[in-house]
């Protein structure tokens, strides 16, 4: 089936520093979501992006879909130890189905 | 706000049981989702139903089989528990088909021995 690419699968920063982690499709993407998953935790809702060139933010969070919707990107300016927890994103291609494919994941560790 | 609920945080079954894992939402969410979750392959879909009693293969339905026989009830059984279905099972809702937001449930970590 489709793939869903992200890397890095694994970020280790210190508290302040910035991250990103990034999504890359093998097909064009009718849209993209981003999940959160806090260790122990089940993923949770962040962000959908729908239009190409979108960008998105949340507080210090900065979401971005390309322009050919094959990729896309989530930016953390300064973590913070509250940031740790694996980042998921989640495509869907036109022809996909009712399903979303979503990436491995990149696990964010925040240290003090 | 949505509550996707699982029958058992935990479960230990031996080789060659069946198994049923149990997953509820409460918001009347036409499609609902089976994955599992291993470490460092991310989240992979088994099965998902996008109505009741309609189901779809997802992209590792081998050893498992569904039943959605109310729309508010998903379950995952495996026929023959096996070790290398030991695994975290999450189950997930969404209204609609997308774009809209999947809710998932707190998972069953799941242990065949």
């Amino acid at each position: 089936g489709q793939q869903v690419m992200q890397i890095p699968q694994y970020q280790h920063v210190q508290e302040g520093e910035d991250f990103t982690t990034y999504c890359n499709s093998s097909t064009t993407l009718s849209n993209i979501q981003w999940y959160k998953q806090r260790p122990g935790g089940h993923p949770v809702f962040l962000i959908q992006l729908v239009k190409s060139g979108e960008v998105k933010k949340q507080k210090r969070l900065t979401f971005q879909f390309g322009e050919a919707k094959k990729n896309s990107s989530l930016h953390i300016t300064a973590t913070q130890t509250t940031d740790v927890g694996t980042y998921f994103c989640a495509g869907r291609s036109g022809n996909s189905g009712y399903a979303l494919n979503f990436g491995k994941g990149t696990s964010l560790l925040v240290t003090p | 706000d949505v509550k996707v609920t699982q029958s058992s945080r935990y479960l230990v079954k031996r080789t060659g049981e069946k198994v049923f894992l149990e997953c509820v939402q409460d918001m009347d969410h036409e499609n609902m989702f089976w994955y599992r979750q291993d470490p460092g392959l991310g989240l992979r879909l088994i099965y998902f139903s996008y109505d009741v009693k309609m189901k779809e293969k997802g992209d590792i339905p081998e050893g498992y089989s569904v039943s959605r026989e109310k729309k508010e009830r998903f379950s995952l059984i495996l026929e023959s528990a096996s070790t290398n279905q030991t695994s975290m099972y999450l189950c997930a809702s969404r209204i609609g088909t997308s774009p809209h937001e999947q809710y998932f449930g707190p998972g069953t970590r799941l242990t065949v021995t």
